[in-house]
């Protein structure tokens, strides 16, 4: 079965410093892959996704991400954190088939300090 | 502005009396589905919906129902709320019901049940 794992529940950083958020997933083949994030008080929002092609794909807001097929991982990264990244994040994976499926991940909280 | 609206944003209930909480959308998307995000459990699908009188149970059903009856609304409805219905609760829509395609989220609507 899928299943979404996302080791760090609560992540603390300061602000200008560097991010990378874990995920990692179980499936038996290449599944599709996403991100998304959620601001306090506000619904889910995609900032990256990858379906195939290029292992790192870029998002909105300075976000990145690498597919690694050998370590089932798909961590997001940033460079340098902004105060307005503080939020909570999934990781999603969904099946390569005809079906609206997602598996969400427990998300990871992230605070940044000034 | 293309957005998903729900109602209401907060609401507390006592244990039995029916409520219902709407959906909206007006991106004219086939596909609309509910979660309810619990912490350390991430984002759960309740039910879903492939298109107008087209619904189906997601992973976590049970106490729930929803209709479709026209295209833009996707109401859910607790016909006799439980406390361990407490949680928060999001909408979404997708132009049609492919992994691959966006989903946008509403803001969610934070239910107590007591």
């Amino acid at each position: 079965a899928q299943s979404v794992t996302q080791p760090d529940i609560h992540i603390t950083v300061s602000e200008g410093a560097s991010l990378e958020l874990r995920c990692n997933y179980s499936y038996g083949a290449t599944p599709y892959l996403f991100w998304y994030v959620q601001s306090p008080g506000q619904g889910l929002q995609l900032l990256l996704k990858y379906f195939s092609g290029d292992t790192l794909v870029q998002g909105i807001k300075g976000f990145e991400a690498e597919f690694k097929r050998s370590q089932s991982s798909f961590n997001l990264r940033k460079p340098s954190v902004h105060w307005s990244d503080a939020a909570e994040y999934f990781c999603a994976v969904g099946r390569r088939v005809n079906t609206d499926k997602l598996i969400f991940g427990t998300g990871t909280r992230l605070q940044v300090f000034p | 502005e293309a957005q998903v609206t729900q109602n209401p944003r907060y609401l507390i209930t006592v244990t039995g009396k029916k409520l219902t909480v709407t959906c909206s959308q007006n991106m004219n998307h086939e596909y609309m589905s509910w979660y309810r995000q619990d912490p350390g459990l991430g984002l759960r699908q309740i039910y879903y919906s492939m298109n107008v009188e087209v619904t189906d149970k997601g992973d976590v059903p049970e106490g729930y129902k929803v209709s479709r009856k026209e295209k833009r609304n996707f109401p859910l409805i607790l016909e006799s709320p439980s406390p361990n219905q407490t949680s928060l609760y999001f909408c979404a829509s997708k132009i049609r019901g492919l992994v691959d395609t966006e989903a946008f989220f509403g803001q969610g609507t934070r239910l107590t049940v007591v």
